[in-house]
């Protein structure tokens, strides 16, 4: 069965304190990885995909990398905004082709 | 603007009464599915449609339907709701099959007494 893990639960930063968050997942393999931002009270919205073991993928403060059993979403120098809960899915090759989600990561950027 | 939207956002029924939670969206994607939140357990996929006429289930199907009529909507029909399902529901959609970007909608809390 697919897992995914993610870690810490939550995560406080001041602002500006750089910090990664982890994603291991065990899965019979894996066709992309997908990291998301999710804030209260709406949809998740679309940060990521990595396909392969030592891609990275860069958007603003964001910074996301794969290798072969776990993702990790770099934060460099946060801001306020960047207050949400970061989620982590990854996609398997056969049958239903569906995307398993971890619980996600609660991260609070204090001023 | 490309969206996906879901209605209604609030939804407090009770045990029993059919219900329907509409799911539209406006890319012309081929693939649709459906998920609940629920808080320790993360997103599970409850059915999923790879194209019009074409529905299958996901990890927690039961006690729910779908129909997949029309390429833009992708109803969530709950026949006989029960207070287990009470949750957050978001429809999803992507271009096709292969992983690409998927759209989420803004989700809707719905309360089963």
């Amino acid at each position: 069965e697919d897992q995914v893990t993610q870690s810490p639960e939550a995560l406080r930063l001041q602002e500006g304190e750089s910090s990664s968050l982890n994603c291991s997942y065990t899965v019979s393999g894996l066709r992309g990885l997908f990291w998301y931002r999710q804030d209260p009270g709406k949809g998740p919205e679309f940060l990521f995909t990595l396909y392969s073991a030592g891609e990275e993928k860069e958007k603003e403060r964001l910074k996301a990398t794969l290798t072969k059993k776990e993702s990790f979403l770099h934060i460099t120098a946060p801001k306020p905004e960047d207050s949400a809960t970061y989620l982590c899915a990854v996609g398997t090759n056969f049958g239903n082709e569906k995307l398993t989600f971890g619980t996600g990561t609660r991260l609070t950027i204090i001023p | 603007e490309a969206q996906v939207t879901q209605n209604p956002r609030y939804l407090i029924t009770v045990t029993g009464k059919k219900l329907t939670v509409t799911c539209s969206q406006n890319m012309n994607h081929e693939y649709m599915s459906w998920y609940r939140q629920d808080p320790g357990l993360g997103l599970r996929q409850i059915y999923y449609s790879m194209n019009v006429e074409v529905t299958d289930k996901g990890d927690v199907p039961e006690g729910y339907k779908v129909s997949r009529k029309e390429k833009r909507n992708f109803p969530l029909i709950l026949e006989s709701p029960s207070p287990n399902q009470t949750s957050l529901y978001f429809c999803a959609s992507r271009r096709d099959r292969v992983y690409n970007e998927q759209f989420f909608g803004p989700g809707t809390r719905l309360t089963v007494l």
